[in-house]
């Protein structure tokens, strides 16, 4: 069974700084697509990234960033220039096959002015 | 395009009550996902329509469980004989048909329910 494993309950970074959430996950698939979402306290969850296991390059949308090392099955996220807006809850997600999404348990992230 | 609309947003209901969510989807959306998430963990997958078929059920889905998506457009979930245990965050995702502008799932603001 697949699962995804976020290590670090809860993280803070000073207004400015980098942070970054790790994760990692347990498959048999060899393509598969990873994300990160968002859920800010109204509690709608927002993509932030996602990656195509295929896809040796990390993907990158603005400050936000992945490191992608398919051997280890680890997918951790880098937050530049944080802003107190990235306050939220963050979750590491794996799609299974073509429509299950398998979430991790997230990480807390308050950005401090 | 208006988003992944929910509702209601929050429901308090007495315990052994039936409750009924609507999710409205991303109208060129024909896939649609339901999940549960309680307090302090990630979402649960609880079911998964393409159009109106019902293709996949959790085992977390129990027999007061049911969820319907007639005519592939909106869907609803319906928890008979609630109990305590059924308080979570229900949320609805959609997404279009795979290959179409990648892969990710659009959520909703989710249904937060409380049984008293």
């Amino acid at each position: 069974a697949q699962t995804v494993t976020q290590s670090q309950p809860e993280m803070s970074v000073q207004e400015a700084e980098t942070v970054t959430l790790s994760c990692t996950y347990d498959t048999s698939e060899s393509n598969y697509y990873l994300f990160w979402y968002k859920q800010p306290p109204s509690g709608q969850m927002i993509l932030v990234i996602r990656q195509e296991a295929y896809k040796q390059q990390n993907a990158t949308e603005n400050r936000f960033s992945v490191n992608f090392q398919k051997a280890a099955k680890s997918f951790s996220l880098k937050i530049s220039d944080s802003q107190l807006g990235d306050t939220a809850m963050y979750f590491c997600a794996f799609k299974r096959g073509t429509y299950k999404y398998i979430f991790g348990t997230g990480t807390r992230l308050k950005v401090l002015a | 395009d208006t988003g992944v609309s929910q509702n209601p947003r929050h429901k308090i209901t007495k315990r052994g009550q039936n409750v009924t969510f609507r999710c409205d989807p991303i109208s060129e959306h024909n896939r649609l996902y339901w999940y549960r998430q309680t307090l302090g963990q990630g979402p649960e997958f609880l079911t998964y329509f393409q159009n109106e078929a019902q293709l996949e059920k959790s085992r977390l889905l129990s027999d007061r469980f049911s969820a319907e998506r007639p005519k592939g457009s909106f869907s609803t979930l319906e928890i008979q004989r609630t109990e305590q245990g059924d308080s979570a965050m229900y949320l609805c995702a959609s997404s279009p048909p795979e290959g179409i502008r990648g892969t990710e799932a659009f959520f909703g603001q989710g249904t937060r329910l409380t049984v008293v």
